[in-house]
């Protein structure tokens, strides 16, 4: 049963300090989303690759996150210095990218930032 | 106006009962249409992409009006396992696709 797996699934830290979440597609899909969950805003899509390549970061804070791929089997969402506002769910989430945008979900990285 | 609206809930009811709940979409060019649902502190989970004919995946049947710019989602002989948060997405392409999830309507199944 492919699942999409992300790590790690809990983090705190303090602010200013750097969070790496890391994500491991399902193999064979070739689109990556990365989105963040809070209870005020919902979902939001913070960056989208296709084939390794960016293809909308356009709901990402250009300031303090980044978002790379790496290897495709391997995508990664970065916030510098991390702030108590980044506090959420980030979720991974792949896709077979042929046209229909289909989304399979990683279980989520708890970030906490004091 | 969102992009994408649901109503938020809680839609509380009987097992065995039917529920359908709705949810618009403002962008006329909006080309795929997707039901996620979410449980509690879980991932969403994919439930069933929505096509122009609409479709029906066991209990659930999904329908898109495009004059009106909404999709459905009906779910018949409702179980207390569907009590969940059920989200709509709405995608559009432009020069890169774009994603909308609705914000999520509550639906709980009391015995």
């Amino acid at each position: 049963d492919a699942r999409v797996t992300q790590t790690p699934r809990h983090k705190v830290t303090e602010m200013g300090q750097e969070v790496t979440m890391r994500c491991q597609p399902i193999l064979g899909h070739n689109t990556v989303f990365w989105y963040r969950q809070t209870m005020m805003q919902g979902l939001e899509l913070l960056a989208y690759f296709r084939n390794r390549a960016p293809l909308d970061d356009s709901g990402m804070p250009k300031d303090r996150f980044s978002a790379e791929m790496p290897d495709a089997t391997l995508a990664t969402l970065k916030i510098q210095p991390s702030e108590p506002r980044d506090s959420a769910v980030y979720f991974c989430a792949s896709g077979p990218g042929q046209g229909r945008e289909t989304q399979y979900f990683g279980p989520g990285t708890r970030l906490l930032v004091l | 106006r969102k992009e994408v609206e649901q109503d938020p809930g809680p839609f509380n009811v009987p097992e065995g009962a039917t529920v359908a709940f709705n949810c618009t979409y403002s962008n006329s060019a909006s080309q795929s249409f997707f039901w996620y649902r979410q449980d509690c502190r879980k991932e969403p989970k994919l439930l069933m992409s929505v096509y122009s004919s609409g479709n029906e995946d066991g209990r659930f049947t999904a329908q898109l009006n495009r004059a009106s710019q909404y999709i459905s989602l009906l779910i018949r002989d409702s179980k207390l396992s569907d009590s969940a948060t059920y989200l709509c997405v709405v995608n559009w392409y432009s020069s890169a696709s774009k994603i909308i999830f609705g914000s999520g309507t509550r639906l709980s199944i009391r015995p």
